[in-house]
Formats: C-alpha cells, sequence, structure tokens
C-alpha cells in the first residue's frame, strides 16, 4: 500500500543531544513538509521541498535542518539549538489538485526531550 | 500571508445532534480551504476540500462544508454526529510562496460527541 512512513513513532533524548526524524513516502508525490503540533496551536510549517536537493523553510525553522537527497525520503534533524523540542511531528506529502495540494501525513513521531 | 481562525478549540455535543465547527480565513485572490481530521496520535487525514466550482463540499461519512467568500468563511457541519466523529478538526489554507505551495492550518477544534 502507497503511503509515509515515519520513524520512529516516539523518541527521547536527552537536552544537548541531536535526534534525526526519518520520513519515507512511496506515492511518488514531489513535495514533502516537515510539522511540529503542540496542543492548542495548531500545526506550525518547520520546512518544505518541492523537488529533490532543494527545500525552503517554513515559518519555525530555527533549530532544525533537512536534507532532500532523494524523492522518497525527507529527514529532519532536531537539534540542540532547538530551545523546546519536545512536540508531535509529522510528515507529509503531496500532489497537485486543481491547482492546490492536497496532503497526505504520516502517522508522525513523538519527541520527548528529558 | 495567510492566516486561519477556528474560533472554538473544543465543541462538546451529544450524539445524534447537529454541530458547526467555524473557521474563517484572511482574504486572498485565489483560495483554496480544507477541513483534515486527527484521531488520537494518528496524523491527519484529508476530509474534504474547496479548489473551485460549488461552494458546497461534502465528505463521505456525512460532513459538509460551505465555502462564503464575502464573509471569508469555510464552517463545517453535520447535521447528526456520532461518536466516532470525537476527534480534532483542522482548517486549512493553501497558498503559493516563493518555494512553492504550503499549507496553513488553524490551531484545531476538539470535537467531542457525548451518548
Amino acid at each position: 500500500d502507497g503511503g509515509i512512513t515515519q520513524s520512529p513513532k516516539y523518541l527521547f533524548r536527552k537536552e544537548g543531544q541531536n535526534v534525526t526524524l526519518s520520513c519515507e513516502q512511496n506515492l511518488n508525490h514531489d513535495a514533502m513538509y516537515w510539522y511540529r503540533q503542540d496542543p492548542g496551536q495548531g500545526l506550525r510549517l518547520i520546512y518544505y521541498s518541492q523537488i529533490v536537493n532543494d527545500f525552503q523553510k517554513g515559518d519555525i525553522a530555527e533549530g532544525y535542518s533537512v536534507s532532500r537527497e532523494k524523492k522518497e525520503s525527507f529527514p529532519l534533524t532536531v537539534t540542540s539549538a532547538q530551545k523546546n523540542p519536545t512536540a508531535f511531528y509529522l510528515c507529509a506529502s503531496s500532489i497537485r489538485s486543481g491547482g492546490a495540494n492536497v496532503l497526505t501525513f504520516g502517522a508522525g513521531s513523538r519527541l520527548t526531550v528529558l | 500571508a495567510q492566516s486561519v481562525t477556528q474560533l472554538d478549540s473544543q465543541v462538546p455535543v451529544f450524539e445524534e445532534a447537529p454541530v458547526e465547527l467555524r473557521c474563517n480565513y484572511s482574504s486572498s485572490v485565489s483560495v483554496y480551504l480544507f477541513w483534515y481530521v486527527q484521531y488520537p496520535n494518528q496524523g491527519l487525514q484529508l476530509l474534504l476540500k474547496y479548489l473551485s466550482g460549488s461552494t458546497l463540499v461534502e465528505s463521505i461519512n456525512g460532513f459538509e462544508a460551505e465555502f462564503n467568500k464575502s464573509q471569508t468563511s469555510f464552517h463545517l457541519r453535520k447535521p447528526s454526529v456520532h461518536i466516532s466523529d470525537t476527534a480534532e478538526y483542522f482548517c486549512a489554507v493553501s497558498e503559493m510562496d516563493t518555494g512553492g505551495f504550503k499549507t496553513i492550518f488553524g490551531a484545531g477544534t476538539r470535537l467531542f460527541v457525548k451518548a
């Protein structure tokens, strides 16, 4: 079945450590996105990529980094510079439909900093 | 840049009662509007979308939303809710940016259906 796979589902990190969240899709979508979800704040865009080897900062990119070396993969690194990294992270990909992008989401990764 | 406002953070309702979840967006020339639903500890799923054409759009499970350009609203309605509709609902707008299309989400409305 086609879809988006995020791993790990749960992750614990000590302060000062970098951690990388995996996102893989087999939908043949060109665009991929990373969102951060906090209670009561909805989803905020971290980074997005429309094509391989190119990506753009979203609204809250500070303390995060990404790469897009393959169409199927868009990993997110949460660096030690991110002041409050505990959150639910959602990866999505999109296909153009009628001029707009319709998002397909993974199941998410919950990061907790101890 | 676009913004999305969901006016209610939580909506409790009894089973089989009607419900409306409100959503307003900032004005733009071209508007693409969406409702997504999220069940606990899962990702979001597309519920319905407005891209063009008829202002009333429907989902397969009985929800509908109406695009109202003059009021810049895209409220979600269901005439009779079920326990299984308990979830968080997000209104979203898609806009074109220098890096391509990106989607902006509202803060979400938690629908709680009581027996």
